[in-house]
Protein backbone atom coordinates (compact mmCIF):
# COMPACT_ATOMS: atom_id res chain seq x y z
CA UNK A 1 0.00 0.00 0.00
CA UNK A 2 0.77 4.00 -0.94
CA UNK A 3 2.01 5.39 2.25
CA UNK A 4 4.38 8.81 2.88
CA UNK A 5 6.40 9.69 5.72
CA UNK A 6 7.02 13.03 7.00
CA UNK A 7 9.86 11.94 9.66
CA UNK A 8 10.11 15.40 11.30
CA UNK A 9 6.92 16.19 13.13
CA UNK A 10 7.68 19.64 15.25
CA UNK A 11 10.07 21.99 13.94
CA UNK A 12 11.16 25.35 15.77
CA UNK A 13 13.42 27.47 13.76
CA UNK A 14 14.61 31.29 14.22
CA UNK A 15 13.53 34.06 11.75
CA UNK A 16 16.04 34.24 8.74
CA UNK A 17 16.80 29.79 9.32
CA UNK A 18 16.85 27.83 6.41
CA UNK A 19 14.33 25.38 6.41
CA UNK A 20 14.36 21.37 5.01
CA UNK A 21 11.22 19.43 5.60
CA UNK A 22 11.48 15.32 4.75
CA UNK A 23 9.08 13.57 2.85
CA UNK A 24 9.32 10.24 1.60
CA UNK A 25 6.70 8.04 -0.07
CA UNK A 26 6.30 4.04 -0.69
CA UNK A 27 5.32 3.44 -4.52
CA UNK A 28 7.34 2.45 -7.06
CA UNK A 29 5.38 3.45 -10.74
CA UNK A 30 4.82 6.91 -11.68
CA UNK A 31 4.00 9.81 -9.21
CA UNK A 32 2.96 12.89 -8.03
CA UNK A 33 3.83 14.64 -5.02
CA UNK A 34 1.85 17.70 -3.44
CA UNK A 35 3.09 20.03 -0.23
CA UNK A 36 -0.08 21.60 0.89
CA UNK A 37 0.59 23.98 3.66
CA UNK A 38 -2.43 24.36 6.34
CA UNK A 39 -2.27 27.98 8.45
CA UNK A 40 -3.46 28.19 11.80
CA UNK A 41 -7.00 28.35 11.80
CA UNK A 42 -7.31 27.65 8.22
CA UNK A 43 -8.08 25.03 5.57
CA UNK A 44 -5.67 23.87 3.47
CA UNK A 45 -3.77 25.21 0.46
CA UNK A 46 -1.54 24.30 -1.91
CA UNK A 47 2.25 25.21 -1.70
CA UNK A 48 3.71 23.59 -4.78
CA UNK A 49 3.76 20.25 -6.82
CA UNK A 50 5.40 17.79 -9.46
CA UNK A 51 3.86 16.24 -11.97
CA UNK A 52 7.47 15.37 -14.56
CA UNK A 53 9.89 17.53 -15.72
CA UNK A 54 12.22 19.34 -13.66
CA UNK A 55 12.90 17.57 -10.60
CA UNK A 56 13.39 21.06 -8.80
CA UNK A 57 9.91 22.99 -8.61
CA UNK A 58 9.44 26.28 -6.98
CA UNK A 59 6.17 27.43 -5.45
CA UNK A 60 4.57 30.21 -3.99
CA UNK A 61 6.09 32.34 -0.72
CA UNK A 62 9.93 31.22 -1.91
CA UNK A 63 9.29 27.42 -1.41
CA UNK A 64 10.70 24.84 -3.36
CA UNK A 65 11.30 21.26 -3.25
CA UNK A 66 12.91 18.56 -5.16
CA UNK A 67 12.10 15.29 -6.23
CA UNK A 68 14.66 12.52 -6.04
CA UNK A 69 13.10 9.41 -7.77
CA UNK A 70 15.89 7.19 -6.66
CA UNK A 71 15.36 8.49 -2.67
CA UNK A 72 11.72 8.41 -3.31
CA UNK A 73 11.78 11.61 -1.64
CA UNK A 74 9.90 15.33 -2.09
CA UNK A 75 11.50 17.25 0.56
CA UNK A 76 10.52 21.06 1.14
CA UNK A 77 13.06 23.54 1.15
CA UNK A 78 12.90 27.73 2.09
CA UNK A 79 16.87 29.37 2.17
CA UNK A 80 14.99 32.07 4.62
CA UNK A 81 11.95 31.90 7.16
CA UNK A 82 9.93 34.27 8.10
CA UNK A 83 7.47 34.12 11.16
CA UNK A 84 4.89 34.17 8.68
CA UNK A 85 5.28 30.75 7.61
CA UNK A 86 4.76 29.69 11.13
CA UNK A 87 2.26 26.34 9.73
CA UNK A 88 1.74 22.57 9.53
CA UNK A 89 3.02 21.30 6.75
CA UNK A 90 1.93 18.59 4.29
CA UNK A 91 3.27 16.24 1.98
CA UNK A 92 0.99 14.23 -0.46
CA UNK A 93 1.24 11.69 -3.25
CA UNK A 94 -1.42 10.62 -5.98
CA UNK A 95 -0.96 8.42 -8.44
CA UNK A 96 -1.84 9.22 -12.27
CA UNK A 97 -5.54 8.55 -12.98
CA UNK A 98 -6.49 7.61 -9.40
CA UNK A 99 -8.87 9.21 -7.58
CA UNK A 100 -7.05 8.99 -3.67
CA UNK A 101 -4.33 11.20 -2.35
CA UNK A 102 -2.03 9.68 0.50
CA UNK A 103 -1.12 12.38 3.15
CA UNK A 104 1.78 12.34 5.32
CA UNK A 105 1.09 13.25 9.14
CA UNK A 106 2.32 16.65 8.61
CA UNK A 107 5.52 18.81 10.32
CA UNK A 108 4.21 21.47 12.58
CA UNK A 109 6.35 24.53 11.98
CA UNK A 110 6.97 27.57 14.88
CA UNK A 111 9.47 29.95 13.41
CA UNK A 112 10.39 32.59 16.26
CA UNK A 113 10.72 35.70 15.67
CA UNK B 1 -16.07 32.12 -7.52
CA UNK B 2 -16.81 30.44 -3.84
CA UNK B 3 -14.20 27.09 -4.00
CA UNK B 4 -15.32 24.60 -1.67
CA UNK B 5 -18.06 25.62 1.28
CA UNK B 6 -18.87 23.74 4.08
CA UNK B 7 -21.49 24.13 6.66
CA UNK B 8 -21.38 24.01 9.13
CA UNK B 9 -18.00 25.83 10.52
CA UNK B 10 -18.49 24.76 13.97
CA UNK B 11 -21.13 21.97 15.92
CA UNK B 12 -21.08 20.75 19.51
CA UNK B 13 -22.94 16.90 19.75
CA UNK B 14 -24.16 14.67 22.75
CA UNK B 15 -23.69 10.90 21.88
CA UNK B 16 -26.47 9.46 20.09
CA UNK B 17 -27.13 12.47 17.81
CA UNK B 18 -26.88 12.66 14.63
CA UNK B 19 -26.22 15.57 11.91
CA UNK B 20 -25.33 16.00 8.44
CA UNK B 21 -22.42 17.88 7.15
CA UNK B 22 -22.35 19.84 4.23
CA UNK B 23 -20.18 20.66 1.11
CA UNK B 24 -20.52 22.21 -1.98
CA UNK B 25 -17.69 23.10 -4.40
CA UNK B 26 -18.41 25.73 -7.80
CA UNK B 27 -15.33 24.85 -9.61
CA UNK B 28 -16.94 21.66 -11.93
CA UNK B 29 -15.03 19.20 -10.56
CA UNK B 30 -16.34 15.42 -10.51
CA UNK B 31 -14.13 13.98 -7.37
CA UNK B 32 -15.08 14.87 -4.23
CA UNK B 33 -13.37 14.03 -0.39
CA UNK B 34 -14.13 13.53 3.03
CA UNK B 35 -11.06 13.90 5.49
CA UNK B 36 -11.02 14.04 9.18
CA UNK B 37 -8.03 15.15 10.66
CA UNK B 38 -6.91 14.69 14.57
CA UNK B 39 -3.30 15.86 16.21
CA UNK B 40 -0.87 13.63 15.08
CA UNK B 41 -2.18 11.64 12.63
CA UNK B 42 -2.35 13.78 9.62
CA UNK B 43 -5.62 13.75 7.39
CA UNK B 44 -7.49 10.61 6.84
CA UNK B 45 -10.01 9.77 3.97
CA UNK B 46 -13.03 9.55 5.15
CA UNK B 47 -15.76 8.61 2.02
CA UNK B 48 -14.67 9.61 -1.72
CA UNK B 49 -16.73 10.41 -4.61
CA UNK B 50 -14.97 9.86 -7.89
CA UNK B 51 -17.76 11.27 -10.16
CA UNK B 52 -21.18 11.99 -9.64
CA UNK B 53 -23.70 9.08 -8.77
CA UNK B 54 -20.16 7.23 -7.13
CA UNK B 55 -19.16 6.88 -3.75
CA UNK B 56 -16.45 5.17 -2.08
CA UNK B 57 -14.78 4.22 1.10
CA UNK B 58 -11.86 5.31 2.66
CA UNK B 59 -9.27 4.89 5.36
CA UNK B 60 -11.74 5.23 8.22
CA UNK B 61 -15.53 4.86 6.86
CA UNK B 62 -16.85 3.44 9.74
CA UNK B 63 -19.59 5.61 11.77
CA UNK B 64 -19.90 7.48 8.54
CA UNK B 65 -22.51 8.11 5.61
CA UNK B 66 -21.81 9.72 2.28
CA UNK B 67 -24.50 11.49 -0.54
CA UNK B 68 -23.23 13.21 -3.27
CA UNK B 69 -26.18 14.69 -3.89
CA UNK B 70 -25.62 15.84 -7.29
CA UNK B 71 -22.19 16.95 -9.05
CA UNK B 72 -21.21 20.23 -6.74
CA UNK B 73 -22.58 18.63 -3.63
CA UNK B 74 -21.43 16.06 -1.23
CA UNK B 75 -22.50 15.35 2.15
CA UNK B 76 -21.50 13.74 5.47
CA UNK B 77 -24.00 11.63 7.94
CA UNK B 78 -22.87 10.85 11.18
CA UNK B 79 -25.66 8.69 12.15
CA UNK B 80 -25.07 7.90 15.40
CA UNK B 81 -22.41 10.35 17.36
CA UNK B 82 -19.36 9.43 19.16
CA UNK B 83 -16.72 10.87 21.12
CA UNK B 84 -14.06 9.67 18.98
CA UNK B 85 -15.88 11.62 15.91
CA UNK B 86 -14.73 14.65 17.48
CA UNK B 87 -12.68 15.97 15.11
CA UNK B 88 -12.01 18.74 12.30
CA UNK B 89 -13.86 17.83 8.98
CA UNK B 90 -12.17 19.11 5.56
CA UNK B 91 -14.20 18.68 2.38
CA UNK B 92 -12.20 18.48 -0.72
CA UNK B 93 -12.50 18.54 -4.13
CA UNK B 94 -10.39 18.07 -7.22
CA UNK B 95 -10.28 17.15 -11.26
CA UNK B 96 -8.48 14.36 -12.16
CA UNK B 97 -6.88 15.32 -15.47
CA UNK B 98 -3.53 15.75 -16.51
CA UNK B 99 -1.90 18.25 -14.39
CA UNK B 100 -4.80 19.84 -12.97
CA UNK B 101 -4.53 16.82 -10.05
CA UNK B 102 -4.51 19.04 -6.75
CA UNK B 103 -7.38 19.04 -4.57
CA UNK B 104 -8.90 22.02 -2.87
CA UNK B 105 -9.87 22.17 0.74
CA UNK B 106 -13.07 23.92 2.08
CA UNK B 107 -12.64 25.88 5.54
CA UNK B 108 -12.97 22.80 8.06
CA UNK B 109 -16.18 21.73 10.01
CA UNK B 110 -15.06 21.62 13.75
CA UNK B 111 -16.95 18.86 15.51
CA UNK B 112 -17.20 18.20 19.44
CA UNK B 113 -18.81 14.92 20.47
CA UNK B 114 -19.41 15.09 24.50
Amino acid sequence: AQSVSQHNHHVILSEAASLELGCNYSYGGTVNLFWYVQYPGQHLQLLLKYFSGDPLVKGIKGFEAEFIKSKFSFNLRKPSVQWSDTAEYFCAVTTSGTYKYIFGTGTRLKVLA
Amino acid sequence: NAGVTQTPKFQVLKTGQSMTLQCAQDMNHNSMYWYRQDPGMGLRLIYYSASEGTTDKGEVPNGYNVSRLNKREFSLRLESAAPSQTSVYFCASREVAGIYNEQFFGPGTRLTVL
